[in-house]
């Protein structure tokens, strides 16, 4: 069974900080995706990792999949109220077929 | 723009009731996902579908069955309801594995038993 462990589970912040999410395993995945979740919402893909190594800048968001590819982070910068939400890690194996499997996310709340 | 679509948002069951959670997608997406979603937890794959005729399990099919007879879709059963499947139930659906495609969620149905 492939499990992604997501830390901070909870992060409280104030405007204008940064922050890093992290999604680890002890599987290799091939590729990874993170996605933000608002209340009452479903999942929202923000942006799919593929190469080891490889990093991937969303204006203030950037993603990075480890060398060895068990491992991700997000990092935010200059955190805006309109960040709040549920981050979750997913990823997605040869082994895992059709199957995706995600982190229990991390929910960031952006206080102004 | 539907995407999507799952009905009903909201619904409250009584234990041993059954009911039908219906998600239709207007995508022709081929591959498609019910997942539970509980307070402070992520995402755990209930059944998944990889187009019209094929169902399979995912890590937590006890007491949920599912039928794909078209590829728009992919109604969840829920025959004798207990008060362990009081959650937050998304459908979604993509156009290939996930190792390739991103998967496109339904707001969900919030689903209370008592």
């Amino acid at each position: 069974t492939q499990l992604l462990e997501q830390s901070p589970q909870f992060l409280s912040i104030q405007e204008g900080e940064n922050l890093t999410v992290y999604c680890n395993s002890s599987s290799v995945f091939s590729s990874l995706q993170w996605y933000r979740q608002e209340p009452g919402e479903g999942p929202v893909l923000l942006v799919t990792v593929v190469t080891g190594g490889e990093v991937k800048k969303l204006k203030r968001l950037t993603f990075q999949f480890g060398d060895a590819r068990k491992d991700s982070s997000l990092h935010i910068t200059a955190a805006q109220p309109g960040d709040t939400g549920l981050y979750l890690c997913a990823g997605a194996a040869e082994t895992s077929g059709s199957r995706l499997t995600f982190g229990e996310g991390t929910q960031l709340t952006v206080n102004p | 723009n539907a995407g999507v679509t799952q009905t009903p948002k909201f619904r409250i069951l009584k234990i041993g009731q059954s009911m039908t959670l219906q998600c239709t997608q207007d995508m022709n997406h081929n591959y498609m996902y019910w997942y539970r979603q509980d307070p402070g937890m992520g995402l755990k794959l209930i059944y998944y579908s990889v187009g019209a005729g094929i169902t399979d399990k995912g890590e937590v099919p006890n007491g949920y069955n599912v039928s794909r007879s078209t590829t728009e879709d992919f109604p969840l059963r829920l025959e004798l309801a207990a008060p362990s499947q009081t959650s937050v139930y998304f459908c979604a659906s993509s156009t290939g594995r996930p190792i390739d495609q991103p998967q496109h969620f339904g707001d969900g149905t919030r689903l209370s038993i008592l």
